[in-house]
């Protein structure tokens, strides 16, 4: 079974400075997908950035970026010039691709951004 | 527009009764998911719908039931409400199709559903 691992259950950042929330996974399959997702306080969740997992080239998102190391299992997620819209819970989670099996995700990184 | 909508945002009931929630997607899609989160935050698959066919059931308990009358709607019912069961419960869409050569698509959310049972 796929296992996702957020070991930060919170971090804090200040305004305009550079944050990375670690995530890493564990899977048999070759071919997946691995997703951050944005639950702000109003509970929606939001995409932030998608990687596919036979792209050796890390996906980005304006400020948002990611540094995926497939054979470390290692997935994080840069905020560069944080805002204080960015403060939210932070999803990691994986997809097995061909597949409609549902997406299983970690246990969330809270982030507080301080003024 | 909204892609993907869930009735009703807040649903407050008695243990032991039975409710709906329902789910309904505008984005073409045909694969369509709910999802439970708890109070700590974490979020697990509970079913997956794709052409009215049931793909996958995480050993939920049977009290709760998907129907899908269209590939647009996917409706979540439970019985016999207990406390464990409060919860914000989340309907999503893709367009990933089992069994094909497609990849996973991205999942898109409803903006959830919180239950609490008393």
């Amino acid at each position: 079974a796929q296992t996702v691992t957020q070991s930060q259950p919170e971090m804090s950042v200040q305004e305009a400075e550079t944050v990375t929330l670690s995530c890493t996974y564990d899977t048999s399959e070759s071919d997946y997908y691995l997703f951050w997702y944005k639950q702000p306080p109003s509970r929606q969740m939001i995409l932030v950035i998608r990687q596919e997992a036979y792209k050796q080239q890390n996906a980005t998102e304006n400020r948002f970026s990611v540094n995926f190391q497939k054979a470390a299992k290692s997935f994080s997620l840069k905020i560069s010039d944080s805002q204080l819209g960015d403060a939210a819970m932070y999803f990691c989670a994986y997809g097995r691709g061909g597949g409609a099996d549902g997406l299983t995700f970690g246990k969330g990184t809270h982030l507080i951004i301080q003024p | 527009d909204t892609a993907v909508s869930q009735t009703p945002k807040y649903l407050v009931t008695q243990m032991g009764n039975d409710k709906s929630i329902k789910c309904e997607q505008n984005l073409g899609h045909d694969t369509m998911y709910w999802y439970k989160q708890d109070s700590k935050k974490f979020l697990k698959i509970m079913f997956s719908y794709n052409n009215k066919e049931l793909i996958i059931n995480e050993t939920v308990p049977n009290r709760f039931s998907p129907k899908s009358p269209d590939k647009a709607h996917l409706n979540l019912h439970i019985n016999s409400l207990e406390l464990g069961d409060s919860a914000v419960y989340f309907c999503a869409s893709s367009q990933a199709a089992a069994g094909t050569s497609r990849s996973t698509d991205t999942q898109y959310f409803g903006p959830g559903t919180r239950l609490t049972v008393l």
